[in-house]
């Protein structure tokens, strides 16, 4: 599998944009991208995944470079809620493997 | 709701016993999931079902731990002679099918053996 490179932990302020970055180097041509988060006590949730193109969804919007290296999750208007960590995971099949993500932190 | 119920959503066990975790998937989901979760890292796959069977059960950590999906909607997980170290949470997800992306998860079961 792929692995992924996410920065421990990052903040912004509530109501500003919150960009997450992911490097995937290794990524192979058939691998998705798919970021989930976490927040605290709760599982996992899907947030958005891609494959080339851009996406963007009522979440949030997926930035893939043109050589698919690495990718951005932007959250447009942060919100205390948004507070979670944050994966990015690659993959092709079936598997969903998590690393360590990145503890975004919302201050008010 | 309709989402992935997991039960209990506690348990505690003396080391030594035998324990069992239920997870009720979304309906009409064929894949399910077991994750688990040890405090400040990211879950850890354990098993994966395809309707009855158990596509993969590579991360399954040794012969201690099994799972069953009998029907292919419920599943339990077991786990034998329960160690300290089993203590996690315990997270099942389920998904519509092969490669379908998005994966819903329960809110987990947390195992604490003393």
């Amino acid at each position: 599998d792929a692995k992924t490179t996410q920065p421990p932990s990052m903040d912004c302020a509530e109501g500003r944009a919150a960009n997450l970055p992911c490097n995937h180097s290794t990524i192979s041509g058939n691998e998705y991208v798919y970021w989930y988060r976490q927040i605290h006590s709760q599982g996992p949730q899907y947030i958005i995944h891609g494959l080339k193109n851009n996406e963007t969804n009522e979440m949030a919007s997926l930035i893939i470079t043109e050589d698919r290296k690495s990718s951005t999750l932007i959250l447009p208007h942060a919100t205390l809620r948004d507070t979670a960590v944050y994966y990015c995971i690659v993959d092709s099949s079936y598997k969903l493997i998590f690393g360590s993500g990145t503890r975004l932190l919302v201050r008010p | 709701g309709a989402g992935v119920s997991q039960t209990p959503s506690n348990k505690v066990t003396e080391k030594g016993k035998y324990v069992e975790l239920r997870c009720d998937p979304i309906s009409g989901h064929t894949a399910l999931y077991w994750y688990r979760q040890s405090l400040g890292q990211g879950p850890e796959f354990l098993i994966y079902f395809q309707g009855t069977g158990a596509a993969d059960d590579s991360g399954l950590p040794n012969d201690r731990f099994f799972a069953v999906r009998p029907e292919g909607s419920v599943s339990t997980l077991k786990i034998q002679r329960t160690e300290r170290g089993d203590s996690a949470v315990y997270l099942c997800a389920s998904s519509p099918g092969w490669g379908t992306g998005e994966a819903f998860f329960g809110q987990g079961t947390r195992l604490t053996v003393v």
